[in-house]
């Protein structure tokens, strides 16, 4: 199974900073790489599918990027409402595989 | 309004079984592919289970291969979760979610339905 290691697995951030979170396969995935957000007591939501392409109604400061094994997400400005885990996933193959997460919590 | 309405989750001992369903509306169901994702208390997420539109194309987790098994009834617009021989890791939040058309998983998500596994 493709393993899919996420960085780092927190991090503290203020509102306005500049958020990178990385996620990396064990083997090449393409494109396939999808991230999700998960905010506390609620069911997970897709941001960004096939690594760069953002789902419809996704604030623009999400972007990401990457190919082959190496991905990356980031918020360009974080806002007070973006405080939430983050997870990444591939679907190159079965069986598909979640990242280990990341939770972005406030400094 | 789209909309995924998992039901079937409850306590059940080691060994036993368990079906989770997934009423589907809002959307042409046989339309998608879906699947079924699970999260343990204060875990991350973990994939279970795929089923494509027409359920030619299916895929298990590692974890529950041999004794999960999915399926859906495109006429019924509902995805299913039959679980055999449960274990205590098997105790999570089951979400039923749907796919992006033709891409990736995770469009449109239910609440979740909590599986316990304990004696």
């Amino acid at each position: 199974a493709i393993q899919m290691t996420q960085s780092p697995s927190s991090l503290s951030a203020s509102v306005g900073d500049r958020v990178t979170i990385t996620c990396r396969a064990s083997e090449d995935i393409r494109n396939a790489l999808n991230w999700y957000q998960q905010k506390a007591g609620r069911a997970p939501k897709l941001l960004i599918y096939a690594v760069s392409t953002l789902q419809s109604g996704v604030p623009l400061r999400f972007s990401g990027s990457g190919s082959g094994t190496d991905f990356t997400l980031t918020i360009s400005s974080l806002q007070s409402e973006d405080f939430a885990a983050y997870y990444c996933l591939q679907d190159f193959n079965y069986p598909i595989t979640f990242g280990g997460g990341t939770r972005v919590e406030s400094k | 309004e789209v909309q995924l309405v998992e039901s079937g989750g409850g306590l059940v001992q080691p060994g036993r079984s368990l079906r989770l369903s997934c009423a589907a509306s809002g959307f042409t169901f046989d339309d998608y592919a879906m699947h079924w994702v699970r999260q343990a208390p204060g875990k991350g997420l973990e994939w279970v289970s795929s089923i494509s539109w027409n359920s030619g194309d299916i895929g298990y987790a590692d974890s529950v291969k041999g004794r999960f098994t999915i399926s859906r009834d495109n006429a019924r617009n509902s995805l299913y979760l039959q679980m055999n021989s449960l274990r205590p890791e098997d105790t999570a939040l089951y979400y039923c979610t749907k796919e992006v058309l033709g891409g990736a998983l995770g469009d449109v998500w239910g609440k979740g339905t909590t599986v316990t596994v304990s004696s």
